[in-house]
């Protein structure tokens, strides 16, 4: 029983394209993140959304849309890809905001060519 | 403001202890974590600790915090060739969202 699940595992495509990437968390959790991790291995957050409200937005790009449909999803649409958009994309969820665990889903690696 | 800094490296023989470090400035933190991220994989919750506590112990892995000079650590016992990954430290606060704020990652390799 997979608890965090992002779709697609690999995404490679052409500078200038529109992507998504979906999330599903089926453990009931109210907080889903996006975070980004660099070629460096670097973690970063980028969204935290609690019960389909964005609370965190950490000053990416107006590129970076996501969008929750409810609760148990978190999907993170990207336009214009540029190549620095090159990453592993990170879903994770928590109970609730202020709750110290978070689950990782596996990743998506994200290749802009 | 938050930061949080790791060795990058680590290398140890299989059958001894690891020993990896973590040091952070936000003195508001109220969790502090480790993580393991295996090649290719996601990221793991090994254990947290809440930062009125000195000291966690779970099975091989014990976490300590030294919450007056914001130091964290996380000693493998008994470390085994699985062990190898990249183990990042993390920290949240009270009133961040629960956003995690992690470390630049330590690379531990165990050697036979």
């Amino acid at each position: 029983d997979t608890a965090v699940s992002q779709t697609p595992k690999y995404l490679v495509t052409q500078m200038g394209n529109d992507k998504s990437i979906k999330c599903e968390q089926n453990l009931g959790h109210d907080t889903m993140y996006w975070y980004k991790q660099d070629s460096k291995k670097f973690l970063k957050i980028m969204f935290s959304y609690n019960n389909k409200e964005l609370i965190i937005n950490e000053t990416v790009p107006n590129r970076f849309s996501p969008k929750s449909p409810d609760k148990a999803h978190l999907n993170l649409h990207i336009n214009s890809l540029e190549l620095g958009d090159s990453a592993v994309y990170f879903c994770a969820s928590s109970q609730a905001v202020g709750q110290g665990e978070a689950f990782f889903g596996q990743g998506t690696r994200l290749t802009v060519v | 403001g938050e930061d949080v800094e790791q060795s990058l490296f680590l290398s140890v023989r299989e059958g001894d202890s690891s020993v990896i470090n973590c040091t952070y400035t936000d003195s508001s933190s109220t969790y502090l974590y480790w993580y393991k991220q295996e090649p290719g994989a996601g990221l793991q919750l090994l254990t947290y600790i809440f930062s009125n506590m000195d000291m966690k112990q779970d099975q091989r892995l014990t976490v300590l915090l030294n919450k007056k000079d914001k130091h964290l650590s996380l000693r493998i016992a008994d470390t085994q060739t699985g062990d190898s990954a990249i183990y990042f430290c993390a920290e949240s606060r009270a009133g961040g969202g629960n956003k995690l704020t992690f470390g630049t990652g330590t690379q531990l390799k165990v050697e036979l």
